[in-house]
């Protein structure tokens, strides 16, 4: 299957820095990638989606200037966390789509990272 | 926009039982819908999907339903076992396209040895 893989897994940084957590689809190529924030026994949330090529498109209340998203290549995303606080502190996940045979996308997520703000 | 509701929020079994995990959403162009499995501390995994031209498909002990007239889908899983014990999200969303996947709040899951 298709595999997706996330680095950093875990961060630990103090209050004011700045983090980028890199996202890969490592055997396909993926036009689009999401990015999620999950808190503790919560659902995931939706913060993005990134488009290989163009500016990404954030939800609701998700600042861009604070979660900034290049997607530089079919297999490759990046969300940095800019002037990091300690309620950004959350586990980061990102996902790619992989179309099938009948133009369906199965969504294939990477493995997290988990960041904590001191 | 699509809103999908998931019940129950937790649900607990004896190892043999079966499990059943609801589903609703209100977008009707809405015509896939997977579910995940999240183990602790882990990514969530694809388990099985749906897609709207279908009513039920099966997996071993795991299955799915969906009712397009009343906008609902199930997840049914037969002779839990421990291993089961996660939080599992469904998700509805449109095949082609651009699209934007809508999740569940997730069911944790426990299956009791």
């Amino acid at each position: 299957g298709a595999v997706v893989s996330q680095h950093p897994s875990w961060v630990i940084c103090k209050s004011g820095t700045s983090v980028k957590i890199e996202c890969r689809s490592l055997d396909f190529q993926a036009t689009t990638m999401f990015w999620y924030r999950q808190f503790p026994k919560q659902s995931l949330m939706l913060m993005a989606t990134s488009n290989e090529g163009s500016k990404a498109t954030y939800e609701q209340g998700v600042e861009k200037d604070k979660f900034l998203i290049n997607h530089a290549s079919l297999t490759l995303s990046t969300l940095t966390v800019t002037s990091a606080h300690p309620e950004d502190s959350s586990f980061y996940i990102c996902s790619a789509g992989v179309g099938g045979s009948g133009s369906e996308e199965t969504q294939y997520f990477g493995p997290g990272t988990r960041l904590l703000v001191l | 926009g699509e809103n999908v509701e998931q019940h129950p929020s937790t649900l607990s079994v004896q190892e043999g039982d079966s499990a059943v995990i609801k589903c609703t959403y209100s977008d009707s162009a809405s015509n896939y819908f997977p579910w995940y499995k999240q183990e602790l501390g882990k990514r969530p995994q694809l388990i099985i999907d749906i897609r709207s031209n279908v009513g039920e498909k099966k997996d071993q002990r795991i299955a799915v339903t969906l009712n397009k007239t009343a906008k609902h889908f199930s997840l049914h899983i037969t002779e839990t076992q421990p291993e089961d014990s996660a939080v599992y999200f469904c998700a509805a969303s449109r095949i082609g396209g651009s699209y934007i996947p809508t999740f569940g709040r997730g069911t944790s899951l426990i299956v009791h040895p």
